[in-house]
C-alpha cells in the first residue's frame, strides 16, 4: 500500500499569505496525484488533478507541482474562503490512499 | 450537468445490515470505475471499495473485506454497497466516487446500540 504524507498537518495562516502543502508518497506514483479541499459539512471538491493541472472553475491562485513521490499544493495570496482541510489521494496503485489532511485556518 | 447521488445510510445496531446505493447522471457511467470512499465523524477520507467500469475487477479495504460487496448497474447508471455485520468504527459519512472526479454528498451510516 502507497501510504502518503502530508506537512503540515495544521497551519494558521492570515490573508494574503502564499501556503504550500507538501505531499509525500512511500514510493514513485508518477503524476497520479490529486488534490482536493473540504470545508465543513462538505463533500471533498476537486481543485488539482495529475499533480500540476488546473480544474475548471477552480480559483487560479490554486497550483499543483510535483511527480515522482513529492508534490506541492500551492495557494497563492491566501482568502478567508480557502479555510478547510486539504487532501491529497493517490490513483497510481490500489488501494487508492488519501494523505491524513492539512487543516488551515485563516487568522 | 454531472451529479452523484447517494442513499440508503441510516442508524443500524452492531451485526446488522444496510445498503447504500449511488444513482449518476451527467457523464457515461459504464466508462467509469467507481469507489466507496468514508469519513468517520473528525476523520480523514479512506477508501473503501473499487469496482472496475465492467464490474469485473473488484478490489476491498481490508477493514471491510467479507463482510462488504460492491456492485453496479451500468445500464441503471447505479453503484451499490451492500454491508454486512457492521461494527461500531464503520460509522461515517459514505461517498460514491468516479474515479478520483466525481463525488457525491455522502450518506451517513451509524452503527450504534
Amino acid at each position: 500500500e502507497i501510504v502518503l504524507t502530508q506537512s503540515p498537518d495544521f497551519q494558521s495562516v492570515t490573508p494574503k499569505e502564499k501556503v504550500t502543502i507538501t505531499c509525500r508518497a512511500s514510493q514513485s506514483i508518477g503524476s497520479d496525484l490529486h488534490w482536493y479541499q473540504q470545508k465543513p459539512d462538505q463533500s471533498p471538491k476537486l481543485l488539482i488533478r495529475y499533480a500540476s493541472q488546473s480544474i475548471s472553475g477552480v480559483p487560479s491562485r490554486f497550483n499543483g507541482s510535483g511527480s515522482g513521490t513529492e508534490f506541492t499544493l500551492s495557494i497563492n495570496s491566501l482568502e478567508a474562503e480557502d479555510a478547510a482541510a486539504y487532501y491529497c489521494h493517490q490513483t497510481s496503485n490500489l488501494p487508492h490512499t488519501f494523505g491524513q489532511g492539512t487543516k488551515l485556518e485563516i487568522k | 450537468q454531472v451529479q452523484v447521488v447517494e442513499s440508503g445510510g441510516g442508524l443500524v445496531k452492531p451485526g446488522g445490515s444496510l445498503r447504500l446505493s449511488c444513482a449518476a447522471s451527467g457523464f457515461t457511467f459504464g466508462d467509469y470505475y467507481m469507489k466507496w470512499i468514508r469519513q468517520a465523524p473528525g476523520k480523514g477520507l479512506e477508501w473503501v471499495a473499487h469496482i472496475s467500469s465492467s464490474g469485473r475487477t473488484i478490489y476491498y479495504a481490508d477493514s471491510v473485506k467479507g463482510r462488504f460487496t460492491i456492485s453496479r448497474d451500468n445500464a441503471k447508471n447505479s453503484l451499490y454497497l451492500q454491508m454486512n455485520s457492521l461494527r461500531v468504527e464503520d460509522t461515517a459519512v459514505y461517498y460514491c466516487v468516479a474515479t478520483y472526479a466525481y463525488w457525491g454528498q455522502g450518506t451517513l451510516v451509524t452503527v450504534s446500540s
